[in-house]
């Protein structure tokens, strides 16, 4: 049982490059979502995923596409990458249960850098 | 969403209690509280959730007044590797919104040998 598996660990990518940050759960957990976090400051969210083939945004969505064809991958794109987008990467994942303990698993990070 | 709002930073000695307060003044009758941990270079860590009175887990307790205004993250007997950041977060347990997690700035603990 790996949790919450993220790749890569560490990217550095041009201005103007595209990349996929990959996200991957093994818990059958039907909520997932991206958060990124900048130095000293807590987490923004990205996007979000309720279930295979829904999504929607988050607080910072621009410059990011998501998608969400199966329950266990949730990757994120970045379509024209800017050095405003330098930041650390985190994916999440929980239950999407009403009145329960919906405690979030949090992958490891990537960490990636635009120049 | 209920805002939170939470100390800056804390200082504590190893071996002391750690008593974090955050303050939800808007909170709704459905809302839980819940507490992340996040080391650096790491995801957040989920800690502890109640929603009123007290809970306590093997990591922490929480302290929930009747008002539910605030909660008090309480670590005991905290050690070197307590430093981290803690979030408090406030949401509705009975809608989808639930899931989505807003995280504030957080509280950045400091334990000093």
């Amino acid at each position: 049982n790996a949790g919450v598996t993220q790749t890569p660990k560490f990217q550095v990518l041009k201005t103007g490059q595209s990349m996929t940050l990959q996200c991957a759960q093994d818990m059958n957990h039907e909520y997932m979502s991206w958060y990124r976090q900048d130095p000293g400051m807590g987490l923004r969210l990205i996007h979000y995923s309720v279930g295979a083939g829904i999504t929607d945004q988050g607080e910072v969505p621009n410059g990011y596409n998501v998608s969400r064809s199966t329950t266990e991958d949730f990757p994120l794109r970045l379509l024209s990458a800017a050095p405003s987008q330098t930041s650390v990467y985190f994916c999440a994942s929980s239950y999407m249960g009403q009145g329960v303990n919906t405690e979030a698993f949090f992958g490891q990070g990537t960490r990636l850098t635009v120049v | 969403l209920a805002k939170t709002t939470q100390p800056i930073s804390m200082d504590s000695y190893e071996g002391q209690e750690v008593n974090i307060t955050c303050s939800h003044n808007n909170i709704a009758t459905n809302d839980y509280i819940t507490w992340y941990q996040q080391f650096p270079s790491q995801g957040p860590r989920f800690i502890i959730q109640g929603y009123k009175t007290k809970v306590t887990n093997e990591v922490a307790s929480l302290f929930i007044p009747a008002d539910r205004k605030s909660s008090t993250l309480s670590l005991p007997r905290v050690s070197l590797s307590d430093t981290a950041v803690y979030y408090c977060l406030v949401g509705d347990m009975f809608s989808g919104g639930y899931n989505k997690l807003i995280f504030g700035a957080g509280t950045r603990l400091a334990v000093h040998p």
